[in-house]
């Protein structure tokens, strides 16, 4: 089945600087890329997706790239605020979740 | 407003005693699915359904079962709960099929359960 690696597991970054955390997996038909926001006791909400026909997309301070060719594709967080502190996961499809990277923003 | 509902929140319970997490969602949504959430292995999939009376399994299924008699509810059933399956879960709807279309997929705020 679809394997799907995260990196980092955790991730701290001063206020104002940037924040990328990366995915990798290994089914090449795969064509959907989602990044979920997980806040500390609520479930997982989607802040951003890619589909494989496209290489970048942006929304505001976030963005997303996939390659294809080397099946990896990564969350960018520009300007981070303390609020961007949470848990992100990335996604193969909606069933192949990636374990995780917990982002702490300090003030 | 759209939501997918989960009761109980929170839930201590003996090995062995059998338990019920219900699962609700108010969006008409035909796919459904349940996930556990574990450190270090993100959300894995037990069971979901593409609509009414089908169900199927998903990555982690052993110990668990489901059922969906209604479009809005698929609960998730432990018969015999153990303590490997102390963990956090989570209800899951979306449209149609997300495995490759991409339809948004709506989570519930996650059933805490711990077997002892």
């Amino acid at each position: 089945g679809e394997n799907v690696e995260q990196h980092p597991s955790t991730l701290s970054v001063q206020e104002g600087d940037s924040a990328v955390i990366k995915c990798t997996y290994s089914d090449s038909a795969s064509n959907y890329f989602p990044w979920y926001k997980q806040e500390l006791g609520k479930g997982p909400q989607l802040i951003i997706d890619i589909r494989s026909n496209v290489g970048e997309k942006k929304d505001q301070r976030i963005a997303v790239t996939l390659n294809k060719t080397a099946k990896h594709f990564s969350l960018h967080i520009t300007e981070t605020q303390p609020e961007d502190s949470a848990v992100y996961f990335c996604a193969v499809g909606e069933v192949r979740f990636g374990a995780g990277t917990r982002l702490t923003v300090k003030p | 407003e759209a939501q997918v509902t989960q009761n109980p929140r929170y839930l201590i319970t003996v090995t062995g005693k059998k338990l019920t997490v219900t699962c609700s969602q108010n969006m008409n949504h035909e796919y459904m699915s349940w996930y556990r959430q574990d450190p270090g292995l993100g959300l894995r999939q037990i069971y979901y359904s593409m609509n009414v009376e089908v169900t199927d399994k998903g990555d982690v299924p052993e110990g668990y079962k489901v059922s969906r008699k209604e479009k809005r509810n698929f609960p998730l059933i432990l018969e015999s709960p153990s303590p490997n399956q102390t963990s956090l879960y989570f209800c899951a709807s979306s449209w149609g099929d997300p495995t490759f279309s991409g339809n948004t997929i709506y989570f519930g705020e996650g059933s805490w359960l711990t077997v002892v």
